[in-house]
């Protein structure tokens, strides 16, 4: 079945580092790609999507490129903050169903000064 | 604009018991769909609501159940509670269905069974 895997955490960083967060995934068809984040306490909030192959999707300096040839959509950010520490999750979804989305298992980031 | 808002935040049920949890849509958003989390796992697709009729679900069983008013605000049931129901419960809002109608969030309902 469909499904999307992510690189295990925590990921533990110092401030200005480079972030790498890799997610895969398997899918019958052509999803959409996504990466929400979810801050302590709250709930998901979309960071960045891309709806086809070699689409890039970016939001606040996070970077996402959709390869279909490597079915992956790995997360980057070239230099973190304290801000950014949250669980980040992958997820895929279908053109033209209903709102099922497929999530990863999650990956937390925690940022120290 | 006003966000999704769910109730309550909190909840403490016994196994076997049954709970009702509620959401408001955001503002102009008709289609209302439900996810679990459990701890440390990625959400899970329980089902979704366009115009108040069930229109997709996923891998639950028939004691997990909804509805969504004409106010486009929803709630999800759950009968005879089992432990492994412990989760956080998401409901998300959209205006309409699929990869071009992005999801917005509430920030959920923590719900242990003991």
């Amino acid at each position: 079945g469909d499904s999307v895997t992510q690189m295990e955490g925590p990921v533990t960083l110092s401030e200005e580092a480079f972030l790498t967060i890799n997610c895969t995934y398997t899918a019958t068809g052509y999803p959409s790609l996504f990466w929400y984040v979810q801050y302590p306490g709250e709930g998901l909030q979309l960071l960045l999507k891309a709806t086809k192959a070699d689409d890039k999707g970016s939001n606040k300096g996070f970077e996402a490129t959709y390869r279909k040839e490597t079915t992956s959509f790995h997360l980057e950010k070239g230099s973190v903050q304290v801000s950014d520490s949250a669980v980040y999750f992958c997820a895929l979804i279908f053109s033209g169903g209903y709102n099922k989305l497929i999530f990863g298992a999650g990956t937390r980031l925690a940022v120290h000064p | 604009e006003t966000g999704v808002t769910q109730s309550p935040t909190h909840l403490i049920k016994t196994r076997g018991q049954q709970v009702t949890l509620r959401c408001s849509s955001q503002s102009g958003h008709n289609t209302v769909s439900w996810y679990q989390q459990a701890l440390g796992q990625g959400p899970q697709f329980i089902f979704q609501y366009y115009r108040e009729e069930e229109n997709g679900r996923g891998n639950f069983p028939p004691r997990f159940s909804g509805l969504q008013f004409p106010n486009y605000s929803s709630e999800l049931n759950v009968n005879a509670l089992e432990l492994d129901d412990s989760a956080l419960y998401l409901c998300a809002s959209s205006r309409g269905q699929g990869a071009d109608s992005p999801l917005h969030f509430g920030n959920g309902t923590r719900l242990t069974v003991t």
